[in-house]
């Protein structure tokens, strides 16, 4: 079946430092991949995603690749902001009869100034 | 253009009794998905509904809950006869058509947070 891991959290860096949340999956075909973000309180916000081999997401700063041969999707972001405090979950969406998004455990990240 | 409307936020229910939650897609979004957040967990997938029809409900427990879609109104996910494991966090999430390879994108609503005592 299809699977999402995610490096385990919390993690907490200090504002303009660089940002790696590692994701990786498991899936039957070929998935498009997600980064979604949460903030205390409230529902997801889709914050990048990528739909075939090598696509690049990017969305405010954070980029994320799309590599097949690794089955991966590692978040980055080049300098983070204490605004950037948050869960963020990784998640993939396979098709092929399959509607359902498969979400990774989430990482929360804590930004101090 | 408003996003996906959930309500309640919160809801507090005593054991036994009925929870009803609903759900309003995105305009123009006739696709809806329902997951569940347990505390410190990611979100599990419970059921995939279009209007008037249950696509997939292979998320969903096999007793006291169920999920509707009608042609006029919201989605409503109700959980009959609750117990303290139902505490947990239900999102909403909506997009406007499945494509066949990559999907589509599943905007969340707010959620929302429900708490068995």
């Amino acid at each position: 079946g299809n699977s999402v891991t995610q490096m385990e959290g919390p993690v907490t860096l200090s504002e303009e430092a660089f940002l790696t949340i590692n994701c990786t999956y498991t899936a039957t075909g070929y998935p498009s991949l997600f980064w979604y973000v949460q903030y205390p309180g409230e529902g997801l916000q889709l914050l990048l995603k990528a739909t075939k081999a090598d696509d690049k997401g990017s969305n405010k700063g954070f980029e994320a690749t799309y590599r097949k041969e690794t089955t991966s999707f590692h978040l980055e972001k080049g300098s983070v902001q204490v605004s950037d405090s948050a869960v963020y979950f990784c998640a993939l969406y396979s098709g092929a009869g399959s509607y359902q998004l498969t979400f990774g455990k989430g990482t929360k990240l804590s930004v101090i100034p | 253009n408003a996003g996906v409307m959930q309500n309640p936020r919160h809801l507090v229910r005593r054991r036994g009794q009925e929870a009803r939650l609903r759900c309003s897609p995105m305009k123009g979004h006739s696709h809806v998905y329902w997951y569940r957040q347990l505390p410190e967990e990611g979100l599990k997938f419970m059921v995939y509904l279009q209007k008037e029809n249950i696509i997939d409900e292979s998320g969903m427990p096999k007793e006291r809950f169920s999920a509707e879609f009608p042609k006029e109104g919201p989605s409503i996910l109700r959980i009959q006869q609750v117990v303290r494991g139902d505490s947990a966090a239900y999102f909403c999430a909506s997009s406007p058509r499945v494509s066949g390879r990559g999907g589509e994108t599943q905007y969340f609503g707010p959620g929302t947070r429900l708490l068995v005592l």
